[in-house]
């Protein structure tokens, strides 16, 4: 079975400083892995993804998020923050071999809630 | 661009009352998903839904609990008989093919009293 660990379910910031919300999966196949940011009042927005290829992998607001195998995270970074990033980020997760009638249902963390502040 | 519609945005209920939930899937999409949020709690999958079927629900996904895709473009979530538990936000989800990233409607907050 998958599980999403995001350890900070607040983080509060300055704008203009860097942030990074961690995410960590446990699973015993291999993933597939998303960020989704839900702002307020809002439904879930997909950030970022990672299929395949290169482990870095971009947004187009500035989020990149790294896929490290070894250390099973996907944690998400950006340089500078602005006020309009304040939402909750969500990780997930989803197997890449799908089996069994599984067809591919994602697994989410608690979510992190980011706050930027002037 | 394309988007996943849901209605109602806000429902409110009355314990043992029968709910529908609805959503519209983005029109090329091909798998469809239903979702809960209870406040401060995680995100949790309910059901896949695939070729006029079933493909996947979790131990939440019980006989209150049925899906339908009643034409082309709706896909519903029905709760026969709510419970107080059942209060949440509930998301719909399509995906244009299966194991890939999944597009998300705005959700519904169900209320139950």
């Amino acid at each position: 079975a998958q599980s999403v660990t995001q350890l900070d379910s607040q983080v509060p910031v300055f704008e203009e400083a860097p942030v990074e919300l961690r995410c960590n999966y446990s699973s015993s196949v291999s993933v597939y892995l998303f960020w989704y940011v839900q702002y307020p009042n809002q439904g879930l927005q997909l950030l970022l993804k990672y299929l395949s290829g290169s482990t870095l992998v971009e947004s187009i607001n500035g989020f990149e998020a790294e896929f490290n195998k070894s250390q099973t995270s996907f944690h998400l970074r950006k340089p500078s923050v602005h006020i309009s990033d304040t939402a909750e980020y969500f990780c997930a997760v989803t197997e890449t071999e799908l089996w069994g009638g599984s067809q591919g249902n994602l697994i989410f963390g608690k979510g992190t809630k980011l706050s930027v502040k002037p | 661009e394309p988007e996943v519609t849901q209605t109602p945005s806000h429902q409110v209920t009355q314990m043992g009352q029968e709910v529908i939930l609805r959503c519209v899937p983005i029109s090329n999409h091909l798998y469809f998903y239903w979702y809960r949020q209870i406040l401060g709690q995680k995100v949790e999958f309910l059901v896949s839904f695939y070729n006029n079927e079933i493909s996947e629900k979790s131990e939440i996904f019980d006989d209150q609990f049925s899906v339908e895709r009643p034409d082309g473009s709706n896909f519903t979530l029905k709760i026969r008989s709510t419970k107080l538990e059942d209060s949440a936000m509930y998301f719909c989800a399509s995906s244009p093919r299966e194991g890939v990233e999944q597009y998300f409607g705005p959700g519904t907050r169900l209320t139950v009293t």
